[in-house]
């Protein structure tokens, strides 16, 4: 079976500081690919990255930076200088591969709060 | 804005009733997803759709169907609803039907049985 924790319920953080959000995982797949989505405020999922299990360089995207470590079975992700628009929902995702299709399945999301 | 488009975007109803939920994928994706996200549940995966074939499933009540039409279009039917099917559904499509493709998400329906 396949399983996404995140841990963190809710994290509460001042504008400008750096906020990481934690993801474990667990797949008896060796091919698997992970992801993180968004819910603002205004309800849709925004997709924000892909990351598959054989590349485990981190990756940075302007403020967003996701760090991939397969020994720990973990997909964190880290926002430098947190904004007030960056409250939001953040969801960990598994990909799990079915018989003849495909499904996403997700943690229970981390709610961030950012304060100016 | 993702390119899925949903209708309706609030619906309310009563206990007993019966609604369909409609979603048009982005222009070249042949997959459709649905989900639904509740307080208790969270975000669950109900069922998948492949160019009209039906390719994954679950945990879909049976009170719940779907279908893929030839325009790729899907519509999400809900019948007999009890006051705990009152949630956030979502749709999503992607390109293709492995776990690596992108699954992008519409903005929703929110469904609130009274």
């Amino acid at each position: 079976a396949q399983k996404v924790t995140q841990a963190q319920t809710e994290i509460s953080v001042v504008e400008k500081e750096d906020v990481t959000l934690d993801c474990v995982y667990e797949t008896r797949d060796t091919t698997y690919y992970l992801f993180w989505y968004k819910q603002p405020p205004s309800g849709e999922l925004v997709f924000l990255i892909r990351r598959n299990s054989f590349d485990e360089q981190n990756e940075i995207s302007g403020r967003y930076s996701w760090n991939f470590q397969k020994s720990t079975s973990s997909f964190n992700f880290t926002i430098t200088a947190s904004q007030v628009v960056d409250s939001a929902v953040y969801f960990c995702a598994l990909s799990g591969q079915m018989e003849y299709g495909n499904k996403l399945v997700f943690g229970a999301g981390t709610i961030l709060r950012v304060k100016s | 804005d993702s390119g899925v488009t949903q209708t309706p975007k609030h619906l309310i109803t009563a206990t007993g009733q019966r609604v369909t939920l409609r979603c048009s994928p982005r222009s070249g994706d042949l997959s459709v997803y649905w989900y639904q996200q509740s307080l208790d549940q969270g975000l669950q995966f109900l069922i998948q759709y492949y160019n009209g074939e039906e390719r994954a499933k679950g945990n879909i009540l049976e009170r719940f169907s779907a279908q893929q039409f030839p325009d790729l279009h899907s519509e999400l039917n809900l019948s007999s609803l009890e006051l705990g099917d009152s949630a956030l559904y979502f749709c999503a499509s992607s390109v293709g039907t492995t776990r690596n493709n992108e699954q992008f998400f519409g903005p929703g329906t929110r469904l609130t049985v009274l």
